[in-house]
């Protein structure tokens, strides 16, 4: 079956970095684009990014573009978020997601459990 | 940005009720909207895509509808399981959008 498991989330102080990772199974994860999604606590749900087969599509959100990149190891099926210069306002559960094929970059089949980031001083 | 307008943001509904949520669009977005359902501590869960496609596995209770800039999200008979909050999303362009939701709660 499908699992997406994310990690590296926890506390960071604002202006620092964190990478949080997540692991595919149970699908052939270079066939599927994948994004992060986030939701602030107690909030709604915000895009933040997606990635295409490869390295060679990309998309960010305007609130994180620049500060955020996305990348994909194929070979070890896995996703990635780096997150610098990272502020309050990134603090969030932080979910891993895959693309539903055959349909609109971003239509999201299966979800990871999320991770919690928060930026706190 | 394209942004979702849903209304309402939150409803007190009974079992076996009809349900409708509203989602409005800024601007015409086809009919790539898309619904998810999230219940507290988890992740969303796809309804419906392209407006109106179910996705595999959802009961049949849920249907999408619309096109352009308004679309609705119908329940037709509230179940127990249904409690949750549902929100819109448009994949017509990026940025990528999300309505601000609609909590289902039960009267």
């Amino acid at each position: 079956q499908v699992q997406l498991v994310e990690s590296g989330g926890g506390l960071v102080k604002p202006g620092g970095s964190l990478r949080l990772s997540c692991a595919a199974s149970g699908f052939t994860f270079s066939d599927y684009y994948m994004s992060w999604i986030r939701q602030a606590p107690g909030k709604g749900l915000e895009w933040v990014s997606c990635i295409g087969y490869s390295r060679s599509y990309t998309n960010y959100a305007d609130s994180v573009k620049g500060r955020f990149t996305i990348s994909r190891d194929n070979a070890k099926n896995s996703l990635y978020l780096q997150m610098n210069s990272l502020k309050a306002e990134d603090t969030a559960v932080y979910y891993c997601a895959r693309d539903l094929q055959a349909a609109a970059v971003g239509t999201v089949d299966y979800w990871g459990q999320g991770i919690l980031v928060t930026v706190s001083s | 940005d394209i942004q979702l307008t849903q209304s309402p943001s939150f409803l007190s509904a009974s079992v076996g009720d009809r349900v409708t949520i509203t989602c409005r669009a800024s601007q015409d977005i086809s009919s790539y909207l898309v619904w998810y359902q999230q219940k507290p501590g988890k992740a969303p869960k796809l309804l419906i895509y392209t407006a109106s496609t179910l996705q595999s596995g959802v009961p049949s209770r849920f249907r999408g509808s619309g096109s352009g800039t308004e679309f609705t999200l119908t329940i037709s008979s509230l179940q127990p399981e249904d409690f949750a909050t549902y929100y819109c999303q448009q994949v017509n362009s990026f940025p990528l959008t999300f309505g601000q939701g609609t909590k289902v709660a039960f009267k």
